[in-house]
Formats: structure tokens, sequence, C-alpha cells
């Protein structure tokens, strides 16, 4: 079964740091692979997806994620935190069984300090 | 216009009481679903219809139950509520294979 692992719950950086975001996955087969992003008291909005093209993803808010097949991992990025990005963070991968559903990782709580 | 919107935003009530939360999306997508976020932030998901057929029902206890009228709506309705039931609960939509899903700003559940 499809499982995902978020390495850290909860990160700190400083503003104008970098941000890294830990995800590894287990699948049976080739995954879809999502990073989805929540502020607080708002639902969950996609930053990025990989679907079996680029392995490099590029998202929004300058967010980016590379599939890496070997290690089974799908890290996100992003080269200088903004205040504005402290949120929980979810990866997550489609499951096998061709309804759409997704399985989420525990969520990664990104902290920005000034 | 809000792409997944679902009612009541927020949601207190006693134990043993029934409740309801209501799910519209206007994306014309056919599958829908509702995921449950527990207090340590967990997401799992409840159930999902496809074009108003249930696909997808996880080990729910069924003093939940799911209703698609058609297939941009999806009620869920809890019965007996109980001090476990509190979460936040999100309907989500997608096209239905390997679509993202598009979440509603989430129920927050409160059983006193």
């Amino acid at each position: 079964a499809q499982s995902v692992t978020q390495l850290g719950s909860h990160v700190s950086v400083s503003e104008g740091a970098l941000v890294l975001l830990r995800c590894n996955y287990s699948s049976s087969v080739p995954p879809y692979l999502f990073w989805y992003v929540q502020y607080p008291n708002q639902g969950l909005q996609l930053l990025l997806k990989y679907t079996s093209a680029a392995t490099l993803v590029k998202g929004i808010n300058g967010f980016e994620a590379e599939f890496k097949k070997s290690e089974t991992s799908f890290h996100l990025t992003k080269p200088s935190a903004h205040m504005s990005d402290a949120a929980e963070y979810f990866c997550a991968v489609t499951d096998t069984s061709n309804t759409g559903k997704l399985i989420f990782g525990q969520g990664t709580t990104l902290q920005v300090k000034p | 216009d809000t792409a997944v919107s679902q009612t009541p935003k927020y949601l207190v009530t006693q134990m043993g009481n029934d409740k309801s939360i209501k799910c519209e999306q206007n994306l014309g997508h056919d599958t829908m679903y509702w995921y449950k976020q527990d207090s340590k932030k967990f997401l799992k998901i409840m159930f999902s219809y496809n074009n108003k057929e249930l696909i997808i029902n996880e080990t729910v206890p069924n003093r939940f139950s799911p209703k698609s009228p058609d297939k941009a709506h999806l009620n869920l309705h809890i019965n007996s509520l109980e001090l476990g039931d509190s979460a936040v609960y999100f309907c989500a939509s997608s096209r239905k294979f390997p679509g993202e899903l598009f979440f509603g700003s989430g129920t927050q559940l409160s059983v006193l």
C-alpha cells in the first residue's frame, strides 16, 4: 500500500534562508505526488504536482520539488523563505485504486523567523 | 466565486445530537470527497463519490452517512455525535484520476 513520510514535523528557518521540507514515499507503482499548503483556518491549496513528466517540478510562490525515484523522495524547496510562507505543508501520493484518493503525510509546520 | 464551498464553517454541538455539513463545487468535477483532519493535523479520507456513486468508504462508523444528490453536491450527515468526532472536516473535488484535489475551507466541528 502507498504511504508517505514527512521527516520533521516542525521546521524553523530564518527569513531569506533556504526552505527544505522532506517527503519520502513508498509505492508499488509509479506514483503521482503532490505538495499542498494549509494556512491557518483555511483549506489545502496545491503548491505543485508530479505526474511522471519532468522530474523537477515548479510550483506557485517560488516552490519547487524534485522527484528522485532512486531515493523515493519528493522534497520541497524554496531558495529564500518569506514570512508569508509560514504554514502547514503536506506531501501526498495517489492511491493505486484509481479512485483519485490521496494519501497524505503527517504534515510539516514551517516557521519563518524574522 | 468559491470553487468548493462548505457550510457551516464552525459547528458547536452537544454529544448525542445529529448534524449535517453541506458541500458544493462549481468546477464541473465528477468526484467529490470528505476528509477528516484530526487535532494533530493528520488528514484521512472518509468517503468519495464519483458522479453520485459511492466509490470510497473507508473505515468510518456508520453514524456518518454521505449523500450526493447530484455530482456538484456532497453532504455529510452525522448521527449521535461523540466527543471523538471533534475535528475539521474538509470537502474536496477532483477530476477522477490523477487530478489534484480542490479543497473547501473546512468545517470545524466541536462536540461538547
